[in-house]
């Protein structure tokens, strides 16, 4: 049962462009969303994360946008450069404590030249 | 400060055997997660550890088990190896878990033939 859908699972941007990558989850409990980047030999590392009471959070060229009444949220990548070229990762996970988060299936983003 | 820590980094076994994973988390982090990353089935979370007692588990069979020693290092040991556990597997750390970022190490490959 996959409760966090992510799309699309390949994208090509030009520099400069912007990238969008998509999520829907299903489980109303969950109330933490953070977005994770991967590159070949590495380990998922933290980009950016939202509470469903926010809508819109940015840092430097990442925003997610969060719509609660969708069960949507997505990443945003302004400016796009060839260093974020990788897997990006939406994830869910309930509060009260612990570490348990549901990814979705990634998305492998390449930016052009 | 020194990131989160796993050895071997790769690891060829044959099915039938059993393996055991090694994780020293950051220093200062409580909470240990283990997930599996597979091309098919992507991230898995398999179980959380946190001050020595496992406070979460993922639907994983009881072959996969772990611990963790007060030192907040953790193994993961898989038992009666089968094939389809060939993955990636990956250890996280944060200082309490719930909503503190989850720092991952670059994960052990795990071939079994």
């Amino acid at each position: 049962q996959q409760q966090v859908k992510q799309s699309p699972q390949s994208l090509i941007v030009q520099k400069g462009g912007i990238s969008i990558i998509n999520c829907a989850y299903e489980n109303t409990a969950f109330d933490y969303f953070p977005w994770y980047q991967q590159f070949p030999g590495k380990g998922p590392a933290l980009l950016i994360a939202i509470r469903p009471d926010v809508s819109e959070k940015k840092e430097g060229r990442f925003t997610i946008s969060f719509n609660k009444s969708a069960k949507q949220f997505s990443l945003h990548i302004m400016d796009s450069q060839p260093g974020d070229s990788a897997t990006y990762f939406c994830a869910a996970s309930k509060g009260g404590g612990g570490n348990k988060l549901t990814f979705g299936t990634g998305t492998q983003l390449k930016v052009e030249l | 400060k020194a990131g989160v820590t796993q050895t071997p980094r790769y690891l060829i076994k044959t099915r039938g055997q059993q393996v055991t994973l090694s994780c020293s988390p950051i220093s200062g982090h409580r909470s240990v997660s283990w997930y599996q990353q597979t091309p098919g089935q992507g991230l898995q979370f398999l179980f959380e550890y946190f001050s020595e007692t496992q406070r979460n588990k993922g639907n994983f069979p009881g072959r996969f088990s772990g611990r963790q020693f007060s030192n907040s290092r953790s193994e993961m040991n898989v038992s009666t190896l089968e094939l389809g556990d060939s993955a990636l597997y990956l250890c996280a750390s944060s200082i309490q878990g719930g909503e503190s970022p989850l720092h991952f190490g670059n994960g052990t490959r795990l071939t079994v033939t």
